[in-house]
């Protein structure tokens, strides 16, 4: 499976400032997306990042707040933006595993955990 | 869309005993069930998962049952391990959400040596 590597891995921001989490796959991917665990919670899915095209929002998360970039088939990356208290999560990077039944099968990356004071 | 149940929220087993988590869903078209096993600091990592076409699923000490009649599917542990102890999350996947995974809410399990 795909190997993911995120950047950073924690920080400690503070309230208004913005933050970009890079996500950085060892092969080519077709499917990366972007999930929120906020704390002690499960996983929720952000959006969808597309190469070469916007990113597909879930409902619930906006662009300007999230705004996503895959300018390649292998790394991506979420900016947080204006952040505050709320924000403060791990965000997730993760890849699906190519076409037909390998399509569900999700690999994450460790994580960055954001910590809004 | 789908809705995924994850019981119990928190598990606690002495070293040797099994433990079991269930979970149910509410789309019939799901067809695609994975387990998660999220250690502390790190991601989510894939432990065993089966597809509708199957009813059960074993490898090594943990096995997965899907009863696709009442809509649950449940992890099975045996011998469990302090190492098994971790966060694990259920999931299903649905055609009709365009194969997207909805995830439970996880359950802490926790093994005592």
């Amino acid at each position: 499976s795909a190997v993911i590597s995120q950047k950073p891995s924690r920080d400690i921001c503070q309230r208004g400032t913005s933050l970009t989490i890079q996500c950085q796959v060892d092969s080519q991917v077709t499917m990366m997306f972007w999930y929120r665990q906020q704390p002690g919670q499960s996983l929720t899915l952000i959006a969808t990042a597309n190469q070469g095209s916007e990113a597909t929002y879930e409902s619930g998360f906006v662009i300007d707040k999230f705004p996503i970039s895959r300018p390649n088939l292998t790394f991506s990356t979420l900016t947080v933006s204006n952040m505050s208290p709320e924000d403060s999560s791990i965000y997730l990077c993760s890849v699906s595993g190519g076409w037909g039944e390998g399509a569900n099968v999700l690999t994450f990356g460790a994580g960055s955990r954001l910590t809004v004071l | 869309g789908e809705n995924v149940e994850q019981h119990p929220s928190t598990l606690s087993v002495q070293e040797g005993d099994s433990a079991v988590i269930k979970c149910t869903y509410s789309d019939s078209a799901s067809n695609y069930f994975p387990w998660y096993k999220q250690e502390l600091g790190k991601g989510p990592q894939l432990i065993i998962d089966i597809r509708s076409n199957v009813g059960e699923k074993k490898d090594q000490r943990i096995a997965v049952t899907l009863n696709k009649t009442a809509k649950h599917f449940s992890l099975h542990i045996t011998e469990t391990q302090p190492e098994d102890s971790a966060v694990y999350f259920c999931a299903a996947s649905s055609r009709n959400a365009g194969n997207m995974l909805t995830f439970g809410g996880g359950t802490r399990l926790m093994v005592k040596p």
